[in-house]
């Protein structure tokens, strides 16, 4: 089973920001936060990952709680072709690479003009 | 930035047949490469992990004489559906990631393969 748990669909506006909240209150100390979409028919692509701090790179930023129970995805500005199915999973990192990704249902994103 | 393909697309077959899904990595060089599977309306599931020169390790549940996962080199992994049949019609996705001991390397996907058996 998913140790995450994310809503099930969130609506935004085209060109406001888009914050996705995860909650992943069973997380241990050497689990990374890790953060996925798929839009329709497609692989999921890559947005960003974390330990403990914020990150930022030019998809989105992360922001995570400091006790790491939860943390939120932001897209600054949406845009329609951000509609997809965001997925927060949380995965060891060994030694640099990824272990094994456990996909929950993940949160509909629907971006409206 | 890490590429994987994925090989066919989408493939339509009649039932009993064979259907073998490529992965590749076409920019790193991949120790590791996962097969997921996903249904319709549904999320992925990871069905197993393919390790370059020694045998795949299946999640349970998953027949490995079914699905025979070959990962020859360090840049293709195949997925062969044996003797297919209309319950195995599914969406077919790989990911790779870089070796061990390459900082902060995330699972890279392909664009998935659509599988229908008639």
């Amino acid at each position: 089973d998913a140790k995450t748990t994310q809503p099930t669909s969130m609506d935004c506006a085209e060109g406001r920001a888009a914050n996705l909240p995860c909650n992943h209150s069973t997380i241990s100390g050497n689990e990374y936060v890790y953060w996925y979409r798929q839009i329709h028919s497609q692989g999921p692509q890559y947005i960003i990952h974390g330990l403990k701090n914020n990150e930022t790179n030019e998809m989105a930023s992360l922001i995570i709680t400091e006790d790491r129970k939860s943390s939120t995805l932001i897209l600054p500005h949406a845009t329609l072709r951000d509609t997809a199915v965001y997925y927060c999973i949380v995965s060891l990192n060994y030694g640099g690479s990824q272990g094994n990704l456990i996909f929950g249902k993940g949160t509909k994103l629907s971006v409206k003009p | 930035g890490a590429v994987v393909s994925q090989h066919p697309s989408w493939v339509i077959c009649k039932s009993g047949t064979s259907v073998k899904i490529e992965c590749r990595s076409l920019d790193f060089q991949a120790t590791t490469m996962f097969w997921y599977r996903q249904f319709p309306k549904q999320s992925l599931m990871l069905m197993a992990t393919s390790n370059e020169g020694s045998k795949a390790t299946y999640e349970q549940g998953v027949e490995k004489d079914k699905f025979l996962i070959n990962h020859a080199s360090l840049t293709l992994s195949t997925l062969t559906v044996t003797s297919a049949h209309p319950e195995d019609s599914s969406f077919y996705i790989c990911s790779a990631s870089r070796p061990i001991g390459v900082r902060n390397q995330p699972q890279h996907f392909g664009d998935g393969t659509r599988l229908s058996i008639l």
